[in-house]
């Protein structure tokens, strides 16, 4: 079936650093992907989305580009925060209903 | 502008108690989905109703159901809890899709359920 694998956390940065979220995925047909973030106590949060092949999604200064010769979806931000801390989840949109697969997600902190 | 929103925000139960979710999708959203999420882990597709009607199914246990009404707002009704039932549950809810083909699924803040 339908499945998305994500680095595994806790990714930990200083301020200012370079972030990658790596995210592969395996489906059939051309799903649609998505990255939400999940802010302690709070819910999921769509960041950002890519429809189709070499589409790029961006919201506040993230970044991911829909590739799929390698079926990836990685997150990338070139200078992090330390309000960027949060669970991060790679997703896919699966199936003729619409829901949602999505990876095990990636807990980021950044440290000032 | 409006949200999903989900009450009660926070519920504790004994086990083999009942517990019931409520649900309220964006205005002119024709989707609900619900999600558990156990702690430390991702969100699990449960079920979800178009239109008022089930319209997919994932990972609900059979003590669990749920039902979208006339106003479209839905109820999560878990009975016979179990310690294993502890988790945040997600209710979000879609429109058809936008322009662009992706179906985007905007999320509540969760009900946390904690069984003791």
């Amino acid at each position: 079936g339908d499945s998305v694998t994500q680095m595994e956390g806790p990714v930990t940065l200083s301020e200012e650093a370079f972030l990658t979220i790596n995210c592969t995925y395996t489906a059939t047909g051309y799903p649609s992907l998505f990255w939400y973030v999940q802010y302690p106590g709070e819910g999921l949060q769509l960041l950002l989305k890519a429809t189709k092949a070499d589409d790029k999604g961006s919201n506040k200064g993230f970044e991911a580009t829909y590739r799929k010769e390698t079926t990836s979806f990685h997150l990338e931000k070139g200078s992090v925060q330390v309000s960027d801390s949060a669970v991060y989840f790679c997703a896919l949109h699966s199936g003729g209903y619409n829901k949602l697969i999505f990876g095990a997600g990636t807990r980021l902190a950044v440290h000032p | 502008a409006a949200g999903v929103i989900q009450s009660p925000r926070h519920l504790i139960k004994e086990k083999r108690e009942t517990a019931t979710l409520k649900c309220y999708p964006i205005p002119r959203h024709d989707t609900v989905y619900w999600y558990q999420q156990g702690p430390g882990q991702d969100p699990q597709f449960l079920i979800s109703f178009y239109e008022k009607m089930q319209s997919d199914k994932g990972s609900i246990p059979d003590r669990f159901s749920a039902q979208q009404f006339s106003d479209y707002h839905s109820e999560l009704n878990m009975s016979s809890l179990e310690l294993g039932d502890s988790a945040l549950y997600f209710c979000a809810s879609s429109a058809d899709s936008t322009a662009d083909g992706a179906n985007v699924l905007t999320f509540g803040a969760g009900s946390r359920l904690t069984v003791l």
